[in-house]
């Protein structure tokens, strides 16, 4: 069954720290891999894509990783601020549909940013 | 140019009672998608349509009805709300299968 698993459910960080959140894949035939931020009250917004050939893609201080062998994606926060607060939501898509479409989402990371 | 706008923003049903929840776009988006979300629980897709006059069913469709009479607008029906419903409902477009969501802010809808 194709699934997404995220860690951690969540994650409370100081202000100006990094860190890093992991994803995991049992996705196939992969075509690529996003990571949504979404804020409290509001829909999700693409943070960044990752295609099949990608090891790493930048977007600011967000870093995206894959690794297609392992089935393993990361996405590294540089410099947290108050407002990457959000729950990141890892969104794997596959060339064929079925009834979850051809996007399978993760349950999410709930990222909280303190000062 | 707003992006996807849902309403209502807000809405409190009685078991039983029926409802349409719309979803407009203005991006010329083919592809558009009703997804809940339930807390611990990723997105799940309802039903969604790959162009005008088309819908198809999704990983949950039961207790849903779905049109889309016009490319730009996507509606959601309920036609006999259950407590099972209570939830958030996310409506997004795309211009292909492969292309990033664009999401509405959603809608949360209780049910008693």
């Amino acid at each position: 069954k194709n699934q997404v698993e995220q860690s951690p459910q969540s994650l409370i960080i100081l202000e100006g720290k990094n860190c890093t959140l992991q994803c995991n894949y049992t996705v196939s035939p992969f075509s690529n891999l996003r990571w949504y931020k979404q804020d409290t009250g509001r829909g999700p917004v693409s943070l960044t894509i990752m295609t099949f050939s990608e090891n790493t893609k930048s977007n600011g201080r967000y870093t995206a990783t894959l690794d297609a062998d392992t089935k393993q994606s990361s996405l590294h926060i540089t410099a947290s601020q108050l407002s990457d607060s959000a729950s990141y939501i890892c969104v794997v898509i596959s060339n064929y549909g079925g009834s979850q479409g051809n996007l399978i989402f993760g349950k999410g990371t709930k990222l909280s940013v303190k000062p | 140019n707003a992006g996807v706008t849902q309403t209502p923003k807000f809405r409190v049903l009685k078991t039983g009672q029926s409802m349409t929840l719309l979803c407009a776009q203005d991006m010329n988006h083919e592809y558009m998608y009703w997804y809940r979300q339930d807390p611990g629980m990723g997105l799940r897709l309802i039903h969604y349509s790959v162009g005008e006059g088309t819908t198809a069913k999704g990983e949950v469709p039961d207790g849903y009805n779905v049109s889309r009479l016009k490319k730009q607008n996507f509606l959601l029906g309920l036609e006999s709300a259950a407590p099972s419903q209570t939830s958030v409902y996310f409506c997004a477009s795309s211009p292909d299968r492969y292309s990033p969501l664009h999401f509405g802010n959603g809608t949360r809808l209780t049910v008693t």
